[in-house]
């Protein structure tokens, strides 16, 4: 089976724009969630998507948004980047977003916001 | 969310056993303890998880204290590709957040 896969790897934004991340679970797999990963914030979560609805959002602002499609793949978008938004923002898929099962992570995306 | 406790570093030596503690003393009752490593450049990888009884499986161990307030990951003989950050995380049965703290970061020394 093929793993969580993340696009673009890298992505290098100037401030102000905005981006959009994809991410492609695992097969069968309804839930994905995101994170943020800095080196000053360790690894925060985002938000979590299973069967097209957010279920869960971490404390980020309004700037950070996602969406799930009815295929479970994934996108989030931050809007009017900061420099503070540089991280490597991780996908995570699970069959069905309890804590019963345990959740599979992609290789990231690195942005850069200059 | 449950809080939880761990060492920040642990050395081993390869092929030696390393025991990861982990105390998670408000943890609820439908809290699974969920363990997560990082290994240098890569994603997090799940490892194992558990609710009450201790659980194996081929990459280590999960001993979990009878009173649910603490639990042990073990990693049988430790190899060089073990050297990562593990992060013990409960979560709740219902729910899919994982909130990562520090996390300990184990070193293995060949």
């Amino acid at each position: 089976k093929a793993g969580v896969t993340q696009t673009p790897r890298y992505l290098i934004k100037t401030r102000g724009q905005q981006v959009t991340l994809s991410c492609s679970p695992i097969s069968g797999h309804r839930s994905v969630s995101w994170y943020q990963q800095t080196p000053g914030q360790g690894l925060q979560f985002l938000f979590e998507y299973f069967s097209e609805t957010q279920r869960n959002k971490g404390n980020f602002p309004g700037r950070f948004s996602g969406r799930q499609f009815s295929n479970s793949r994934s996108e989030m978008n931050v809007s009017t980047l900061e420099l503070g938004d540089s991280a490597l923002y991780l996908c995570a898929s699970s069959l069905a977003g309890t804590g019963v099962y345990e959740q599979y992570f992609g290789p990231g995306t690195r942005l850069t916001v200059t | 969310d449950a809080k939880t406790t761990q060492p920040n570093s642990m050395e081993s030596n390869e092929e030696e056993p390393v025991h990861l503690p982990c105390n998670h003393s408000t943890i609820s009752g439908t809290d699974y303890i969920h363990w997560y490593r990082q290994l240098p450049s890569q994603g997090p990888e799940y490892v194992i998880h558990g609710l009450t009884s201790n659980v194996n499986n081929r990459m280590a161990s999960l001993a979990i204290a009878e009173d649910r307030k603490s639990s042990t990951l073990i990693l049988h003989r430790a190899t060089l590709r073990d050297a990562a950050v593990y992060y013990c995380i409960p979560i709740k049965a219902a729910g899919n957040k994982l909130t990562f703290g520090g996390g300990t970061r184990v070193l293995v020394k060949p």
